[in-house]
């Protein structure tokens, strides 16, 4: 079955500065790639998501791009503010799957 | 109001005791998931559930059963916790599948078993 990567077990930043998560993933045909977000105490919420039909989306500080070729996918956050700190998941499901699979999580904390 | 409700948020087991832990969503979706959540190991899925009476095992089924008599609930059931069953338990619903749709995570329940 899927299995998703999450290479970042844990990432700085300092304010201002870029972040970037990067996900590999193991099956050709997952067509949908969601990021989740999770601070501390709370629980997940969706952040922006990818599919298979483009290879970049923005929406206003966060950059999801796709390399199929390579079954990697990554979220880049610009100009960090420290409310970004949290856990950070990407999934990967096929399409007409009811499953979505995640990653382990990187936790991104922003420093002042 | 699009909200995931779980109950309780917290409970502490003795080992061999049965736990349930209860789901509610307001959105009339579909499709309901059972996830827990281990440190390093992100979520990994339990139970999907596609409608009532409509389960279907996730990746770590063992230990666990489900329930879902009405479109809205979905009850995760430990029978016997066991110690390695301590952990974050996320209930989530989505409108269909998950390819293409976004899930709503309840606030998590965390069980402890000792």
């Amino acid at each position: 079955g899927e299995k998703v990567e999450q290479h970042e077990s844990t990432l700085s930043v300092r304010e201002g500065d870029s972040a970037v998560i990067n996900c590999t993933y193991t099956d050709t045909a997952s067509s949908y790639f969601p990021w989740y977000k999770q601070e501390a105490g709370k629980s997940l919420h969706f952040v922006i998501d990818i599919r298979s039909n483009v290879d970049r989306k923005q929406s206003q500080r966060l950059i999801v791009l796709l390399d199929k070729k390579a079954k990697r996918f990554s979220l880049h956050i610009t100009a960090t503010q420290p409310e970004d700190s949290a856990i950070y998941f990407c999934a990967a499901s096929s399409s007409g799957s009811w499953q979505l699979i995640f990653g382990s999580g990187t936790q991104l904390t922003v420093m002042p | 109001d699009m909200k995931v409700t779980q109950m309780p948020r917290y409970l502490i087991k003795r080992m061999g005791e049965n736990v349930l832990l209860e789901c509610g969503q307001d959105m009339s979706h579909e499709t309901m998931y059972w996830y827990r959540q281990d440190p390093g190991l992100g979520l990994q899925l339990i139970y999907i559930s596609y409608d009532v009476d409509s389960n279907s095992e996730g990746d770590i089924p063992k230990g666990y059963r489900v329930s879902r008599k009405k479109r809205e609930h979905f009850s995760l059931i430990l029978d016997s916790a066991k110690t390695n069953q301590t952990s974050v338990y996320f209930c989530a619903s989505s409108l269909e599948g998950a390819s293409g749709n976004t899930l709503y995570f309840g606030e998590g329940s965390r069980l402890i078993v000792v």
